[in-house]
């Protein structure tokens, strides 16, 4: 298994400018999200799906969108880039739902993006 | 908002040191989850701990959840080089849709 695959692992946009930063997991895994990693600041859940055509906002959700068609992808958008979107993005995926007691995150290995 | 709040941030320790992170929550929290992220590379899952009071153990490392549900922390023993990186909890609120309230991390330096 190639387990959450990311892709690309670096991108450097210019402000205004959209893009599609993709994942993909091969675990047949329910859950997936979307995180960015700021120095200092942790991860912060900006999206998430708990199945193939639902998708719900997590605490940063603005400038970006998902959709999740398939219960392998689940890729994000961002609309029109901003400087403040400069960050790392990881996407993970997990076996159990929402309720589940047991859901370890495996995570991608993440994309750089940089927003000029 | 909900927050997990994580100490220290930052850690610097002589190779076979003891390192201890703390991490407390406002509200209850039905499991807290441990993950290690090497310098470049992406959170790897540790452990769960679920249960009031529980302890488990892995190698040198040894995690404990609080009586209350609300705190948890997370021991080395004899730090190594191999050990550096950073250190988030993770907890799930009870009651709550179900999504993980990252920690902002404590990040482990070890001099040899």
């Amino acid at each position: 298994n190639a387990g959450v695959t990311q892709t690309p692992k670096f991108q450097v946009l210019k402000t205004g400018q959209s893009m599609t930063l993709q994942c993909a997991q091969d675990m047949n895994h329910e859950y997936m999200s979307w995180y960015r990693q700021d120095p200092g600041m942790g991860l912060r859940l900006i999206h998430y799906s708990v199945g193939a055509g639902i998708t719900d906002q997590g605490e940063v959700p603005n400038g970006y969108n998902v959709s999740r068609s398939t219960t392998e992808d689940f890729p994000l958008r961002l609309l029109s880039a901003a400087p403040s979107q400069t960050s790392v993005y990881f996407c993970a995926s997990s076996y159990g739902g929402l309720r589940s007691s047991y859901n370890e995150q495996f995570f991608g290995p993440g994309t750089r993006l940089t927003v000029l | 908002g909900q927050q997990v709040m994580q100490i220290p941030q930052y850690q610097h320790v002589q190779e076979g040191e003891d390192f201890t992170t703390y991490c407390n929550s406002s509200t209850t929290l039905s499991n807290i989850q441990w993950y290690k992220q090497r310098p470049g590379g992406h959170p790897v899952f540790l452990i769960q701990l679920v249960k009031s009071g529980e302890v488990k153990k892995q190698k040198r490392l040894t995690f404990q959840f609080g009586e209350a549900k609300k705190n948890s922390s997370l021991h080395i023993t004899a730090t190594q080089t191999t050990d550096v990186g950073t250190y988030f909890c993770a907890g799930r609120r009870v009651g709550s849709q179900g999504n993980l309230i990252f920690g902002k991390g404590t990040k482990l330096s070890v001099k040899p």
